[in-house]
């Protein structure tokens, strides 16, 4: 089965600066995706980046960015320019690209920005 | 293009009453997903359908809960007898029937609180 680890249940960092979260997965599949979501205070689900494991180029979404390396399994998120509209939950995400159902989810990562 | 709508977005049940959680998929989606957020979690996944059809219900309780997706109509979560524990968010997500398909977007999610 498909698991989702994030090491870092907490996370702060300074207005205009530059934070990574961590993300490690595990899988036998060789074909999926990988998520970002993003969860603010009002506990809607925001997707913020997503990735095809098939892609070597990392994903970049505006001041959002991946490190994705596959034989690691490691998926970490890169938030350049921290502004205090990013302190959320951060939680990374799993689907396999064969089965197409359940997305997996990891534990979660609280930012918080320091003004 | 609207979202995943998701009503109520507040639900308060007393032990024993009956719960029932309604989301609407986005535009031209056939596919939907069911998840809860326990408190301090991430978010796990309870069940995945298609019109009419379950097509992975490996994630709901086996008693007092069920879901349906209707050839008409919004999908529905059922939670009967409540108890203490079913209080969490629970969240629907859809996605396209092809196109993207593997991309999940969220509804708002219904905070169900039990007294």
């Amino acid at each position: 089965a498909q698991t989702v680890t994030q090491s870092q249940p907490e996370m702060s960092v300074q207005e205009a600066e530059t934070v990574t979260l961590s993300c490690t997965y595990d899988t036998s599949e060789s074909d999926y995706y990988l998520f970002w979501y993003k969860q603010p205070p009002s506990r809607q689900m925001i997707l913020v980046i997503r990735q095809e494991a098939y892609k070597q180029q990392n994903a970049t979404e505006n001041r959002f960015s991946v490190n994705f390396q596959k034989a690691a399994k490691s998926f970490s998120l890169k938030i350049s320019d921290s502004q205090l509209g990013d302190a959320a939950m951060y939680f990374c995400a799993y689907r396999s690209a064969t089965s197409y159902d359940k997305v997996i989810f990891g534990p979660g990562t609280s930012l918080s920005v320091i003004p | 293009n609207a979202g995943v709508m998701q009503n109520p977005r507040h639900l308060v049940r007393r032990r024993g009453q009956e719960a029932r959680l309604r989301c609407s998929p986005m535009k031209g989606h056939s596919h939907v997903y069911w998840y809860r957020q326990l408190p301090e979690e991430g978010l796990k996944f309870m069940v995945y359908l298609q019109k009419e059809n379950i097509i992975d219900e490996s994630g709901m309780p086996k008693e007092r809960f069920s879901a349906e997706f209707p050839k008409e109509g919004p999908s529905i979560l059922r939670i009967q007898q409540v108890v203490r524990g079913d209080s969490a968010a629970y969240f629907c997500a859809s996605s396209p029937t092809s196109v993207r398909r593997e991309t999940q977007y969220f509804g708002p999610g219904t905070r169900l609180t039990v007294l």
